[in-house]
Formats: structure tokens, C-alpha cells, sequence
């Protein structure tokens, strides 16, 4: 199946900061999603994109399916962004998620 | 107004008891889907249902056994369990495969 290759495993970041965050995929991407997972546990869609670039505020997307990665940028990061972000794409023909380990990002005050 | 729930959110429980966590989605959505995170946080398909049909039930000892009444619930039922069955499991739901996913706020289940 579907490998999800997710970097850096880690980030810290001073309040303010902007970063990217990368997800490379072993196949075609079909349908991308990226997650956020907060301190709380819960995980929050941020963004559906099989291709090209969304914007939602700080954060936008862009992925380049022809060849196989995704990033999430945020810029002027906020505590409330901490948590594990997540991407995943479908795996298989019934449409079931794979997701990759998560990037954890802790931003500082 | 929650998209998609799930109870109890917390479940702490001695090793050998039946356990089920119950879970309801009110998008109208046709596929819902089970998956368990482990300790380092990695999430795992376990069951899909489309329209009540099992479509997915990928490696999960049979003790595991799901259950849709209709196309809005999905619910997991956990016979014997064991230490190793602590974990966070999420119920989602989709609209197909060109719509994101809507996942419930998690179950943490703790086998003592």
C-alpha cells in the first residue's frame, strides 16, 4: 500500500515564526488531507487538497501530485497551533485513509 | 450540534471485560470508519462501513466486532480485553472519496 512520509518529526518554534511542513507520498496522490491533532486529542480537518494551493487564514496548503509531496505552510505561528499534524491520502480502492507519523510542533510564547 | 460523536470519551476497565463505544454522525454522510491511535500516536484503519456494509476490516483480532444499525451509527464492541488494547480509537465519517473526513473527539480506553 501507500507509504506517507512525514518531515520533520518535530518542530519547535518561537511565537511569531513561520514553517513548512512536508509530506511525500511512495504513490499517485488521489486525495489528500491534512489534519490537525491539538493538545486536547482532537483531530480537526484543516484542509482537503489533491492538488494545488488552499488558504485558510495563517495556514495554506499546496500539493504537487505529479510529484508525490504536499507541504503545509503556517506562518505567524501561535501556541494555539501546538499539537501533531497529520497528512494522509487514500490507500486503497475503498477509500480508507493512510496516514503518515505526524509532524509534533510546539510553539513557544 | 456535533458532527460526530462518541461516548464515552474516557473508558478505564480491568483486563477480561466486554466493552462497546458507541458512535453517531449527523452529516448524512454513507461511510464511517473506526481507527485506533497507539501510544506514539500513529493511526490505523480498523473498520469502514458504507451504507451498514462492512467494506474494510483490515488485521484486528476478531474480538473487535463493529456494529451499524443504520448508515448515521457505527458503534465498536471489545470482547476480552487486554492490556494491550489501551488506546485512543476514533470513529469518522466521509461523504465518499472526494470529500475530507470528520472525525468524533476520541475514545481513550484503558485496560488495568
Amino acid at each position: 500500500g501507500i507509504q506517507v512520509e512525514q518531515s520533520p518529526p518535530d518542530l519547535i518554534l518561537q511565537e511569531g515564526a513561520n514553517s513548512t511542513l512536508r509530506c511525500n507520498f511512495s504513490d499517485s496522490v488521489n486525495n489528500l488531507q491534512w489534519f490537525h491533532q491539538n493538545p486536547w486529542g482532537q483531530l480537526i480537518n484543516l484542509f482537503y487538497i489533491p492538488s494545488g494551493t488552499k488558504q485558510n487564514g495563517r495556514l495554506s496548503a499546496t500539493t504537487v501530485a505529479t510529484e508525490r509531496y504536499s507541504l503545509l505552510y503556517i506562518s505567524s505561528s501561535q501556541t494555539t497551533d501546538s499539537g501533531v499534524y497529520f497528512c494522509a491520502d487514500y490507500g486503497g480502492s475503498q477509500g480508507n485513509l493512510i496516514f503518515g507519523k505526524g509532524t509534533k510542533l510546539s510553539v513557544k510564547p | 450540534d456535533t458532527a460526530v460523536s462518541q461516548t464515552p470519551k474516557y473508558l478505564v476497565t480491568q483486563m477480561g471485560n466486554d466493552k462497546s463505544i458507541k458512535c453517531e454522525q449527523n452529516l448524512g454522510h454513507d461511510t464511517m470508519y473506526w481507527y485506533k491511535q497507539d501510544s506514539k500516536k500513529f493511526l490505523k484503519i480498523m473498520f469502514s462501513y458504507n451504507n451498514k456494509e462492512l467494506i474494510i476490516n483490515e488485521t484486528v483480532p476478531n474480538r473487535f466486532s463493529p456494529k451499524s444499525p443504520d448508515k448515521a451509527h457505527l458503534n465498536l464492541h471489545i470482547n476480552s480485553l487486554e492490556l494491550g488494547d489501551s488506546a485512543v480509537y476514533f470513529c469518522a465519517s466521509s461523504g465518499g472519496k472526494k470529500y475530507g473526513y470528520t472525525f468524533g473527539s476520541g475514545t481513550r480506553l484503558t485496560v488495568v
